[in-house]
């Protein structure tokens, strides 16, 4: 069936320090893979995107990679800082779907002073 | 830069009532799409349209919701005759490629009693 999922739904780190967020999914003709940051209260924020013929993407601070062997996702966030502490969410597009975005549970992160 | 907008950003109602969400996309988009969350959970996919058609639905778009773009601004989710579930953040989202990132709005809460 459909389902993108997280490994851990909360991950708390020091200020500084790297974080990794993980993402499984179950679908191997999946096409697009995004990295959404929800902040309490507010909608869904673009951070990184990759395509399935990638393997890596970096943006500032941010990569995004994906192992389609084992069908796994990450996002690493280096030097974290307060302003990341929020839910973040991989989703997937399959082609042929619409568009249709397909979200998995969500990892809190929680970012200590 | 340009943003999605959403009215309102609460909505309170009786069950069995009518509400209509609203929402204003980004002006050159092509693409529009609802997602709903429900507290504590992850975002669902609703529907989406183009080109004045729904492209894709999902189980939860069922006979009560339906979906229009009136004039050329505004995209509205209809619920016909609202249950206590239907309470949930619903957020619209836009876009200009189909399998591209998605633009989310604030969202707008809406609470059945």
């Amino acid at each position: 069936g459909e389902s993108v999922g997280l490994h851990l739904p909360t991950l708390s780190v020091q200020e500084g320090d790297n974080s990794i967020i993980n993402c499984a999914y179950s679908n191997s003709a999946s096409d697009y893979f995004i990295w959404y940051k929800q902040e309490s209260g507010k909608g869904p924020q673009f951070i990184i995107d990759i395509r399935s013929n990638m393997d890596k993407r970096q943006g500032q601070r941010v990569t995004v990679l994906l192992n389609k062997t084992v069908k796994h996702l990450s996002l690493q966030i280096a030097a974290t800082q307060p302003g990341d502490s929020a839910v973040y969410f991989c989703a997937e597009i399959r082609d042929n779907q619409g568009g249709k975005l397909i979200f998995g549970q969500g990892t809190e992160l929680s970012v200590k002073p | 830069e340009p943003e999605v907008t959403q009215t309102p950003s609460h909505q309170v109602t009786q069950m069995g009532q009518e509400v209509i969400l609203r929402c204003v996309p980004i002006s050159n988009h092509l693409y529009f799409y609802w997602y709903r969350q429900i507290l504590g959970q992850k975002v669902e996919f609703l529907v989406s349209f183009y080109n004045n058609e729904i492209s894709e639905k999902s189980e939860i778009f069922d006979d009560q919701f339906s979906v229009e773009r009136p004039d050329g601004s505004n995209f509205t989710l209809k619920i016909r005759s609202t249950k206590l579930e239907d309470s949930a953040m619903y957020f619209c989202a836009s876009n200009n490629v189909i399998v591209y990132e998605q633009f989310f709005g604030p969202g707008t809460r809406l609470t059945v009693l």
